[in-house]
């Protein structure tokens, strides 16, 4: 079974301080995803990669970096943590190419900034 | 999102069916999928079917597929309390550029069984 892992479920952090949200997957999946979820807005895309070191833009990548130096790890970084930034992050993976390209999912971050 | 749209709330009674809908744009769309969130979790994958297929069937689950319609849907039969989460449709792009691999989420149908 493909297991995703996050560094925490819960967080909280203080305005101005730099987070960091770990994901760890154990199948060598190339792609690997953040997304954060608000009530009434879904999943949206934040950031993902495809390999080592390669990284693309998702639809809100303000405010947030990310970093992918070994496949099976891709970090968020938030570098100044703002009250907008509380949510629910979540980490997936996939393989690509593969056959179906379904993403599986980790169990998720609550971040709450105060 | 804004290329896949779901209804927010769905209500049924236990034993009963509950079928969810979900419509999309994008015709080159080569996977549909559906997950399943429970609170305060990550989004479990249910099944998916390929753009080819119109059905697909997997125990209590069914999943229909109209591509001319662009339309999508998952039916649950014998709906249990357990079944209540929220539902995400999402589809996958053979033809976006560089961002194959990428899914394209609806904003998700919060399930509620009543017993």
């Amino acid at each position: 079974d493909v297991k995703v892992t996050q560094s925490s479920r819960y967080l909280v952090k203080r305005t101005g301080e730099k987070v960091f949200l770990e994901c760890v997957q154990d199948m060598d999946h190339e792609n690997m995803f953040w997304y954060r979820q608000d009530p009434g807005l879904g999943l949206r895309l934040i950031y993902f990669s495809y390999d080592v070191k390669m990284k693309e833009k998702g639809d809100i990548p303000e405010g947030y970096s990310v970093s992918r130096e070994k496949k099976e790890r891709f970090s968020l970084i938030l570098e100044s943590a703002s009250t907008n930034q509380t949510s629910m992050y979540l980490c997936a993976s996939s393989l690509y190419p593969g056959p179906s390209y379904e993403q599986y999912f980790g169990p998720g971050t609550r971040l709450t900034v105060t | 999102g804004e290329d896949v749209e779901q209804s927010l709330f769905l209500s049924v009674r236990e034993g009963d069916s509950s079928v969810i809908n979900c419509t999309y744009t994008d015709s080159s769309s080569t996977y549909l999928y559906w997950y399943k969130q429970e609170p305060g979790a990550g989004l479990q994958l249910l099944t998916y079917i390929f753009s080819n297929m119109d059905m697909k069937q997997d125990q209590r689950l069914t999943v229909l597929l109209n591509k001319k319609d662009k339309h999508l849907s998952l039916r649950i039969a014998d709906t249990q309390t357990g079944d209540s989460a929220i539902y995400f449709c999402a589809e996958s792009s053979a033809d976006r550029g560089s961002t194959l691999g990428r899914l394209y989420f609806g904003r998700g149908t919060q399930l509620t069984v009543w017993p």
